[in-house]
């Protein structure tokens, strides 16, 4: 039962480069999401996608992309990564969205660096 | 702009101490106002939540209070143990379909318990 699973856990990216962030969830989640952790700022919601084949803006969606492949897979995609841009990234699935009777599991992190 | 803020950042306790995290938050809106506790390399893990129809939460040694007209909650952590010791965020979220569960996080308080 492995959960959340993100890949890569650690990266180191140029200026300028591209690159994407794996999510994948086993536990028939519906809605999906992709934060990131910031020193002294919480964690911040990119994007996040309420069911299969919509995604929406969270807080901060700025250089970043998504998809939500398929019921089980969420992608974050830096298409020309910026020094802002380091930090650790946290993918989170919930049952369904709307119900706080689920709880919303969070992926172990991916931790970027963009140089 | 951040719409629930946490104090202190970091907070370190005697181990037997209490620990108190308090968060206050600004949209009325918010009905739904969990804990989650984060382990070093780890992702956040929900630690107990609150609806506001209640004062008060209890499990185990977790406590949370909440106080809706000066839209305000706590966290309190009785006979705190070094195993205690890790991030803790608070957090806030609506439960109308339209916002779905996305949450919206404090900043997060380093607790420290020394044996």
């Amino acid at each position: 039962n492995a959960g959340v699973t993100q890949t890569p856990k650690f990266q180191v990216l140029k200026t300028g480069q591209s690159m994407t962030l794996q999510c994948a969830q086993d536990m028939n989640h519906n809605s999906m999401y992709w934060y990131r952790q910031d020193p002294g700022m919480g964690l911040r919601l990119i994007y996040y996608s309420a069911s299969e084949g919509t995604t929406d803006k969270g807080e901060v969606p700025n250089g970043y992309n998504v998809s939500r492949l398929n019921k089980r897979e969420f992608s974050l995609r830096l298409e020309s990564a910026a020094p802002s841009q380091t930090s650790v990234y946290f993918c989170a699935s919930i049952k369904r969205q709307g119900s706080h009777r689920n709880t919303i599991y969070f992926g172990e992190g991916s931790w970027l660096t963009v140089v | 702009q951040q719409q629930v803020k946490q104090s202190p950042q970091s907070l370190i306790v005697q181990k037997g101490g209490i620990s108190i995290i308090n968060c206050a938050y600004e949209n009325t809106a918010f009905d739904y106002f969990p804990w989650y506790q984060q382990f070093p390399g780890k992702g956040p893990a929900l630690l107990i939540a609150i609806r506001p129809d209640v004062s008060e939460k209890k499990e185990g040694r977790f406590t949370i209070s909440f106080n809706k007209s000066a839209k305000q909650f706590s966290l309190h952590i009785m006979d705190s143990q070094p195993g205690d010791s890790a991030t803790y965020f608070c957090a806030a979220s609506m439960s109308a379909e339209t916002s779905g569960s996305r949450l919206t996080f404090g900043e997060g308080t380093q607790l420290t318990v020394n044996p």
